[in-house]
């Protein structure tokens, strides 16, 4: 079975610049999460959605922003990029209903210059 | 708010000498505590979900319990590839939604 799949793997833009970052959950599941990792911090929650929905939000400002396809796939976008946002993005998936474990995929790793 | 404390941040092990990381959390209605393990510049592994106070699971030389304070994961005999960043998360109330509130992580090391 195929796990979650990000891509890019890698990224590299210019402060004010955007950038969009696309994940693939694992077949049947419907929930997609959106955390960051920067350097030397913990993964800190970013979007939940689940059914093409967003679900739940943490405290990040609204130039990150996202959706989810019909197919469940899922799309992160960041716009106005500032140099703090280099970091690396990870999508998780869950079953339906969002209490299920979450697997990972690899990450994007976002560079902003 | 949920807040999860991992400790230590740095561990050092001779292979075979086992140890214990520790995870301490404050949340309101735990509906699941994660421990992930992840390789540097690679995505979190799951590796054990713990949901009451007094459950145990094991996998391989890895063993989690959770009480209803704090979660172990003890490693016993550790090798070389057992070498990663531990990472101890956990799922609140219904007002935190489905999100998963991580801790920093330790850092584990193996040597030969």
């Amino acid at each position: 079975e195929a796990g979650v799949t990000q891509s890019p793997t890698h990224l590299i833009k210019t402060r004010g610049q955007q950038a969009t970052l696309r994940c693939s959950p694992i077949s049947g599941h419907t929930s997609v999460y959106w955390y960051q990792q920067a350097l030397g911090l913990g993964l800190q929650f970013l979007l939940w959605y689940d059914e093409g929905e967003e679900r739940n939000r943490g405290n990040f400002p609204p130039r990150f922003s996202g959706r989810q396809f019909p197919n469940y796939s899922s799309e992160l976008n960041v716009n106005a990029l500032e140099l703090e946002d280099s970091a690396l993005y990870l999508c998780a998936s869950s079953p339906r209903g969002g209490v299920q474990t979450q697997y990972f995929g690899p990450g994007t790793r976002l560079l902003v210059l | 708010e949920d807040q999860v404390t991992q400790s230590p941040e740095a561990l050092r092990l001779q292979e075979g000498e086992s140890s214990s990381l520790n995870c301490s959390y404050t949340v309101s209605g735990l509906r699941g505590l994660f421990w992930y393990r992840q390789d540097p510049g690679k995505g979190p592994e799951f590796l054990f979900t713990l949901y009451s106070a007094g459950e145990e699971k094991e996998k391989e030389r890895l063993k989690a319990t959770l009480t209803k304070k704090e979660s172990f994961l003890h490693i016993t005999a550790p090798k070389p590839e057992d070498s990663a960043t531990y990472l101890c998360a956990v799922r609140g109330g219904e007002t935190s939604g489905s999100r998963l509130t991580f801790g920093e992580g330790t850092q584990l090391t193996v040597n030969p």
